[in-house]
């Protein structure tokens, strides 16, 4: 199953600076993006979503960007801290809140 | 701040024997779900649960796997006589809206079977 492919596994980032982490995916019927953030010991927690009518969406420091002729998903948080050192799985749902997950990349915010 | 909350966190159990998971969501959520993930591999959907009935469920929820509401705030997992490959992370979930995909996690019960 390779629907959702989250092609880097860490990424290492220093303070301050921006993180951007992205999203492939092969389905086009996906009707919302999302992103979740996990950190160790803890479930996934939601971070933020996009509709399909869209192409960005901020929140704070947080955007999320979706070219659906690229079926792309990209992160950027800026600027970046260390508590946002954590796995950030890309989600999809197309109804139902049956969502696929990524593999998750491994965020790693340094000082 | 209203949380899912899961029990047990952690469960060692032989092979064959029957495991339950036990989860109570935020408590004015009405869509109910179960994730999992084995280590090293995605979250991956197992079954979603709403007005006392199954919603849907993934190829992984097979006949070995059951869900229950028994009492209006408890939602349980069954796994009945356990195979190795149900080791895993269990997750629960809910949410209030049916639509959306922002779940409300709970921190999984780690199952190891043996």
């Amino acid at each position: 199953d390779q629907q959702v492919k989250q092609n880097s596994p860490s990424l290492s980032v220093q303070e301050g600076r921006i993180s951007i982490l992205n999203c492939d995916y092969t389905n086009s019927m996906f009707d919302y993006f999302l992103w979740y953030k996990k950190y160790p010991a803890e479930g996934p927690t939601f971070l933020i979503s996009i509709s399909s009518i869209k192409d960005k969406n901020e929140d704070g420091r947080f955007t999320v960007f979706l070219n659906k002729s690229a079926k792309h998903l990209s992160l950027h948080i800026v600027p970046s801290q260390p508590g946002d050192s954590a796995v950030y799985f890309c989600s999809l749902g197309g109804g139902g809140n049956k969502l696929t997950f990524g593999t998750g990349t491994q965020l790693k915010v340094e000082l | 701040e209203p949380e899912v909350t899961q029990t047990p966190s952690h469960q060692v159990t032989q092979m064959g024997q029957e495991v339950i998971l036990r989860c109570v969501p935020i408590s004015n959520h009405l869509y109910f779900y179960w994730y999992r993930q084995i280590l090293g591999q995605k979250v991956e959907f197992l079954v979603s649960f709403y007005n006392n009935e199954i919603s849907e469920k993934s190829e992984i929820f097979d006949d070995q796997f059951s869900v229950e509401r028994p009492d209006g705030s408890n939602f349980t997992l069954k796994i009945r006589s356990t195979k190795l490959e149900d080791s895993a992370m269990y997750f629960c979930a809910s949410t209030g809206t049916s639509n959306t995909g922002e779940l409300f996690f709970g921190e999984g019960s780690r199952l190891t079977v043996l």
